[in-house]
């Protein structure tokens, strides 16, 4: 069963276009998410994060919203370049005030930003 | 930025030798790492959660005895994968979390061949 959900493998966008790229939960114990980007070979590295108290958080061009009835977040990169091209994993946690906590993660989507 | 160091970046043992890899937070300490596995196209899969001075904790499914994992100080964790098979070759990543908040941050992974 898997509580973090990228359903889009994949997603190609014109350069200085927006990015918007998607992830649902299914565990309304998660109160802490995280978006990290991903080249082959590398670590994940950390992009963006929003509390589970917020709509919304930017970070120049990066702003993750929060939909907490839906149960879904998102990932809007505005405008997009050709190095924005990497994998995206959504991820999750709870518990914020406990350290013991992993994170739980989607199956990341492919972005192409084509110039 | 933070920084978590992970070491050998790639690695090749023969099947039955041990190998080890190293996890170091460089500006942080972390009581709390985190050790993944990641097999090609797929998502990151949690091996086990490693907690200063005390045992890991071990996913569903994970061998403690071939993966041995220890965390002797607030930097650093290493993962031991004893007695390696080739179908253990797979990329490995560590992540820590900032005892100071809740982010995580990954190291550069380690890909491991037995051959």
């Amino acid at each position: 069963d898997q509580q973090v959900k990228q359903n889009s493998p994949s997603l190609s966008v014109q350069e200085g276009r927006i990015s918007i790229l998607n992830c649902d939960y299914t565990n309304s114990m998660f109160d802490y998410f995280l978006w990290y980007k991903k080249y082959p070979a590398e670590g994940p590295t950390f992009l963006i994060s929003i509390s589970s108290i917020k709509d919304k958080n930017e970070d120049g061009r990066f702003t993750v919203f929060l939909n907490k009835s839906a149960k879904h977040l998102s990932l809007h990169i505005v405008p997009s370049q050709p190095g924005d091209s990497a994998v995206y994993f959504c991820a999750a946690s709870w518990g914020r005030n406990s350290g013991n906590t992993p994170l739980v993660f989607g199956k990341g989507t492919r972005l192409s930003v084509i110039a | 930025g933070a920084v978590v160091s992970q070491h050998p970046s790639r690695v090749i043992c023969k099947s039955g030798t041990s190998v080890k890899i190293e996890c170091r937070s460089l500006d942080f300490q972390a009581t709390t790492m985190f050790w993944y596995r990641q097999f090609p196209k797929q998502s990151l899969m949690l091996m086990a959660t490693s907690n200063e001075g005390s045992k890991a904790t071990y996913e569903q499914g994970v061998e403690k005895d071939k993966f041995l994992i220890n965390h002797a100080s607030l930097t650093l964790s290493t993962l031991t994968v004893t007695s390696a098979h080739p179908e253990d070759s797979s990329f490995y990543i560590c992540s820590a979390r900032d005892d100071r908040g809740h982010t995580i941050y990954f190291g550069e992974g380690s890909w491991l061949t037995v051959v």
